[in-house]
């Protein structure tokens, strides 16, 4: 149990083009999800929080008109990297947390989504 | 290129041998602590977790141990295997209203045939 999926795996873009990226929980319901980026050879660093239904809490020095999450349902967020330039490639990865058994206390990661963009 | 930034320390075993991955924690009030295993290209992957009040917890080949005293955190892997070469995370999860996690900075485990 406990399985988060992320699409695309992978994404090649042109400068200028926006860039969804789903997060689902596939088999619990995620009251919150959390966007993470990831450099080469670097721990992962938080952008956002969401919360099912509502606004998503950015960290400092994330741009959350460039970086919109969506957290529509239970099982789903969305993150759409807005006017993508060279800058913004990076591994992308989602985790999810639940309100029951293990899930409640755990955030289980999606296997990432590695964003190129030229 | 690559992004300037820290490099992570890197742990190199002998195939067969015992590993010992350790973590200094940051936050007293911490009261749950997780291990992550992240593989090449691959999203962190739980291995195991641990709470304040228990200073030992075993796992399947992995031994987790924990020190308040000095907030640290190790994770022993026995007879370690060509497949637990990774990167591996501790977290230290504070418990409060933001469920968010505070990451160590990893630990290149390198396995040598």
């Amino acid at each position: 149990g406990a399985v988060v999926s992320q699409h695309p795996s992978w994404v090649i873009c042109k400068s200028g083009t926006s860039v969804k990226i789903e997060c689902r929980s596939l088999d619990f319901q995620a009251t919150t999800m959390f966007w993470y980026r990831q450099f080469p050879k670097q721990s992962l660093m938080l952008m956002a929080t969401s919360n099912e239904g509502s606004k998503a809490t950015y960290e400092q020095g994330v741009e959350k008109d460039k970086f919109l999450i969506n957290h529509a349902s239970l099982t789903l967020s969305t993150l759409t990297v807005t006017s993508a330039h060279p800058e913004d490639s990076s591994f992308y990865i989602c985790s999810a947390r639940g309100t029951s058994g293990d899930t409640q206390e755990t955030q289980y990661f999606g296997p990432g989504t590695r964003l190129l963009v030229l | 290129g690559e992004s300037v930034g820290l490099h992570l320390p890197t742990l190199s075993v002998q195939e067969g041998d015992n590993s010992i991955i350790n973590c200094a924690y940051s936050n007293s009030a911490s009261d749950y602590f997780i291990w992550y295993k992240q593989e090449s290209g691959k999203g962190p992957q739980f291995i195991i977790d641990i709470r304040s009040n228990m200073d030992k917890r075993q796992g399947q080949r992995v031994t987790v141990l924990l020190n308040k005293t000095v907030k640290h955190l190790s994770l022993q892997i026995a007879a370690t295997q060509p497949g637990d070469s990774a990167v591996y995370f501790c977290a230290e999860d504070p418990m409060d209203s933001n469920y968010q996690l505070i990451w160590g900075a990893g630990t290149k485990l390198i396995i040598k045939p």
